[in-house]
């Protein structure tokens, strides 16, 4: 069973640009979530999809914006980077949005 | 609205000393709690879950946690902590709301082990 993997591991970007980060859901699991951790924090919930829908939202503006693809795995769309999306951004798999989530490795968005 | 409180952000305990980190929740119904733990500029990984039902529950790497409503207190416990426990861990609640789960983290405890 292949569990949650994401890509790329690292980016660096400069202030200003657009960054897509993607990640591939656990065999099976039709749910995606997405958070947001900067460093010395806990995860902050972005926005979960499920069945290609985004149903749920958390308190980041729309330049935050993703995709989900029959495969069930998903793309997180960032637009006009600021200094503070620095931070490592994880990627959540589940059945049915009330199960468990299992996480990937994340991505480490560096902005410039 | 729902939060996590982890009141300690470091402790420090011997390898083989018994180990229990703090996890204080605010949610107006019986939530979805969890324990996760975080290496290094690494993912997280589940350790143990409690949905309902025995309020003790057993998790991976002989962690246990119990949910006590009257206190809503989520506490992890290890009766003997190895060295490669040293991480970072987090109490999370989730609940079902308008059709998908929000999970909210609580900010962290990092686990030092000494010798």
């Amino acid at each position: 069973e292949t569990g949650v993997t994401q890509s790329p591991t690292h980016l660096i970007k400069t202030r200003g640009q657009q960054v897509t980060l993607r990640c591939s859901s656990q065999s099976g699991h039709n749910t995606v979530s997405w958070y947001q951790q900067a460093l010395g924090q806990g995860p902050q919930f972005i926005f979960q999809y499920y069945r290609e829908e985004e149903n749920g939202r958390g308190n980041f503006p729309p330049r935050f914006s993703g995709l989900q693809f029959p495969n069930y795995s998903s793309e997180l769309n960032v637009n006009a980077l600021e200094l503070d999306d620095s931070a490592l951004y994880l990627c959540a798999s589940s059945l049915p949005p009330g199960y468990e989530q299992y996480f990937g490795p994340g991505t480490r968005l560096t902005v410039t | 609205a729902q939060s996590v409180t982890q009141p300690d952000i470091h402790i420090t305990v011997s390898e083989g000393a018994s180990l229990e980190l703090r996890c204080n929740y605010s949610y107006g119904a019986t939530p979805y709690l969890f324990w996760y733990v975080q290496s290094p500029g690494q993912g997280l990984q589940l350790l143990l879950k409690y949905f309902s039902g025995d309020t003790l529950v057993q998790g991976i790497k002989g962690f246990e946690a119990e949910f006590k409503r009257s206190q809503s207190s989520f506490n992890l416990r290890k009766p003997s902590v190895h060295w490669s426990d040293a991480a970072e861990y987090f109490c999370a609640v989730g609940s079902p709301s308008g059709g998908y789960q929000k999970v909210t983290f609580g900010t962290g405890t990092k686990l030092q082990v000494i010798p």
